[in-house]
């Protein structure tokens, strides 16, 4: 098993720019979910699913869109990137929601 | 307004001593807690988790304890080793049914050889 795989790991995006962040996991897990690390802050929910059809937003939804199409996949879409975003995304999985979650390397996204 | 906090930004222990990581929280119906370890350029990985009808888990050199009257939880690792350095989160399941994790702000620890 692959585990829960995160591309690209790093990306420079320029302000207003666009940009999808891809997640998949291999352990036919039905919960999903998207944080962001930033310094001081710890991680973040931005968005979660329980299962392919459903998401539900997080703490910090605001300007980040998700679908689930798949158990596999839960892509994170930056529709126009902003400075602020600037940060590290993960990606986590999990059999269930409140279950020990499992996350992917992370992505680094850099918005200039 | 942070559920879960981690109010220790870091901390410094010798090699072989005690590192004991603390961690407060303000939802008296949180009912699961885990503790996840992260070293630099990688993923959060799953350390040790404790149900809120236990005070206390060990696994090997960890265990964490379970103070619900204090809201107070805390992971000692006995005897701390140079590959124990790296960022901890607490981390509290929310009590909504939503399977959320609620992270604290982490505590950088660093074992000194």
């Amino acid at each position: 098993n692959a585990g829960v795989t995160q591309t690209p790991k790093f990306q420079v995006l320029k302000t207003g720019q666009s940009m999808t962040l891809q997640c998949a996991q291999d352990m036919n897990h039905e919960y999903m979910s998207w944080y962001r690390q930033d310094p001081g802050m710890g991680l973040r929910l931005i968005h979660y699913s329980v299962g392919a059809g459903i998401t539900d937003q997080g703490e910090v939804p605001n300007g980040y869109n998700v679908s689930r199409s798949t158990t596999e996949d839960f892509p994170l879409r930056l529709l126009s990137a902003a400075p602020s975003q600037t940060s590290v995304y993960f990606c986590a999985s999990s059999y269930a929601g409140g279950e020990t979650q499992y996350f992917g390397p992370g992505t680094r996204l850099l918005v200039l | 307004d942070q559920q879960v906090k981690q109010n220790s930004p870091s901390l410094s222990v010798q090699e072989g001593r005690i590192s004991i990581l603390n961690c407060d929280y303000t939802n008296s119906m949180f009912d699961y807690f885990l503790w996840y370890k992260k070293y630099p350029a990688e993923g959060p990985t799953f350390l040790i988790s404790i149900s809120s009808i236990k005070d206390k888990n060990e696994d090997g050199r960890f265990t964490v304890f379970l103070n619900k009257s204090a809201k107070h939880l805390s992971l000692h690792i006995v005897p701390s080793q140079p590959g124990d350095s790296a960022v901890y989160f607490c981390a509290a399941s929310d009590p909504g049914n939503t399977g959320k994790l609620i992270f604290g702000q982490g505590t950088t620890l660093q074992v000194k050889p």
